[in-house]
């Protein structure tokens, strides 16, 4: 079974632009989770979306936004990027209804200059 | 709010020698607890998982943890260390809901740098 897929895997913007970012789950998976990794803040939570619905939120401003698909995946934007926005970006995906064990793809990595 | 503390940013250990990696979780319930690895560049590998029951949980890799409730630990153990074990560790809390189900946050400690020395 293939496991998460983020694309693309790494990412240069400049600041003001706006990016999107994908992600897969795996096959069967219909919860997705995202979450922001950067050196001084760790890995915080962004958002996590379930049957196309927004379940969960993090504390984050409204340019970081997200959707989900009917085939579970799901995007992710950042509109108007700021110098802070460079991190890595991990989608993980879960099973509904278990203990949800989440599962995590390798990242995107976004740069902005 | 849940939040996990983990003590040690870097920690560095000969190959061969024993580990422990230490996590400190603050949560009002039973929290379910994992333990996350990861490699430059890469994304997070769960090691292992606590839910309920048995509080000695085994992972992959030769890892181990043990889920202590009056300490609100949950420590990462391993017995002989490998120079590819040298990776960042992260342990997470997550949130149970009614009916045994969790929600879709994982809080994160700031991990936990691991250095093997050969």
């Amino acid at each position: 079974k293939a496991g998460v897929t983020q694309t693309p895997r790494y990412l240069i913007k400049t600041r003001g632009q706006q990016v999107t970012l994908s992600c897969s789950p795996i096959s069967g998976h219909r919860s997705v989770s995202w979450y922001q990794q950067t050196p001084g803040q760790g890995l915080q939570f962004l958002f996590e979306y379930f049957s196309e619905t927004q379940r969960n939120k993090g504390n984050f401003p409204g340019r970081f936004s997200g959707r989900q698909f009917s085939n579970s995946r799901s995007e992710m934007n950042v509109s108007t990027l700021e110098l802070g926005d460079s991190a890595l970006y991990l989608c993980a995906s879960s099973q509904q209804g278990g203990k949800n064990i989440q599962y995590f793809g390798a990242g995107t990595r976004l740069s902005v200059l | 709010a849940q939040s996990v503390t983990q003590p040690d940013i870097h920690i560095t250990v000969s190959e061969g020698a024993s580990l422990e990696l230490r996590c400190n979780y603050s949560y009002g319930a039973t929290p379910y607890l994992f333990w996350y690895v990861q490699s430059p560049g890469q994304g997070l590998q769960l090691l292992l998982k606590y839910f309920s029951g048995d509080t000695l949980v085994q992972g992959i890799k030769g890892f181990e943890a043990e889920f202590k409730r009056s300490q609100s630990s949950f420590n990462l153990r391993k017995p002989s260390v490998h120079w590819s074990d040298a990776a960042e560790y992260f342990c997470a809390v997550g949130a149970a809901r009614a009916g045994g189900t969790s929600y879709g946050k994982l809080t994160f400690g700031q991990g936990t740098i691991l250095t093997v020395h050969p």
